[in-house]
């Protein structure tokens, strides 16, 4: 396992479609993370797992972005009725439980047209 | 709520200088843990640091140095000699309250390594 992989890398959309994304953790890792990144800023903290239980979503995660884990292994996240300000970057992170660095993946580009 | 404070929003020097890149952390918990990334134009973050809030030893790792001092919530980040592959955005990050926030990240430091 050489690190944090995500799927796909680029991604465009039109306004009002369903855009899912997947992330594979580093495989020995509990935690499980989503962050969004749009240019000049640092990434915002969408969610987290710990296994399979999604423990913490961030105000910035919308009733149209679901995430899910299931069985603690792989991660989507996914966006419905998309809208041009969700056009970012999205990284996916993991990490052992508790408080240690977290290695991400090369994220995911999601452009709205 | 936590807050990352980077203040230098790009440096600029020239190759071989060395280069210090500033970070402030605020939060009411005493304790908490202290990161740095770096993320290169091909977009991934890259880990290169992180500190807990009860250990203010400071730390050298090749050409880089990072020095944190709880007395005023500072994590500073040095490359010495630098170069043009240090050339970057550098990321600042905290991390406390239980972790339930995540990672709280700063706006970054763009640094531009000139041959």
């Amino acid at each position: 396992d050489t690190g944090v992989s995500q799927d796909p890398r680029h991604k465009i959309t039109k306004r009002g479609q369903n855009v899912t994304f997947r992330c594979d953790p580093i495989s020995e890792h509990n935690r499980l993370y989503w962050y969004r990144q749009t240019l000049g800023q640092g990434p915002e903290f969408l969610t987290y797992f710990q296994n399979e239980a999604q423990l913490e979503k961030s105000r910035l995660l919308s009733d149209r972005f679901s995430a899910e884990r299931p069985k603690g292994s792989f991660s989507t996240l996914e966006i419905q009725r998309t809208e041009q300000g969700d056009s970012a970057m999205y990284l996916c992170a993991s990490s052992f439980a508790g408080y240690t660095e977290a290695f991400f993946g090369q994220g995911t580009r999601l452009t709205v047209v | 709520a936590q807050k990352v404070t980077q203040a230098q929003t790009e440096i600029s020097v020239v190759e071989k200088e060395d280069v210090t890149l500033d970070c402030v952390y605020e939060t009411r918990d005493t304790t908490y843990y202290l990161f740095w990334y770096k993320q290169p134009p091909s977009g991934e973050l890259v880990f290169l640091i992180r500190r807990n809030s009860f250990d203010e030893q400071n730390e050298i790792s090749g050409r880089y140095s990072w020095n944190f001092q709880k007395s005023t919530s500072s994590f500073n980040f040095t490359i010495t000699a630098s170069q043009v592959v240090d050339s970057a955005v550098y990321f600042c990050a905290g991390l406390s309250g239980g972790g339930a926030d995540g990672l709280t990240f700063g706006k970054g430091t763009h640094l531009i390594i000139q041959p």
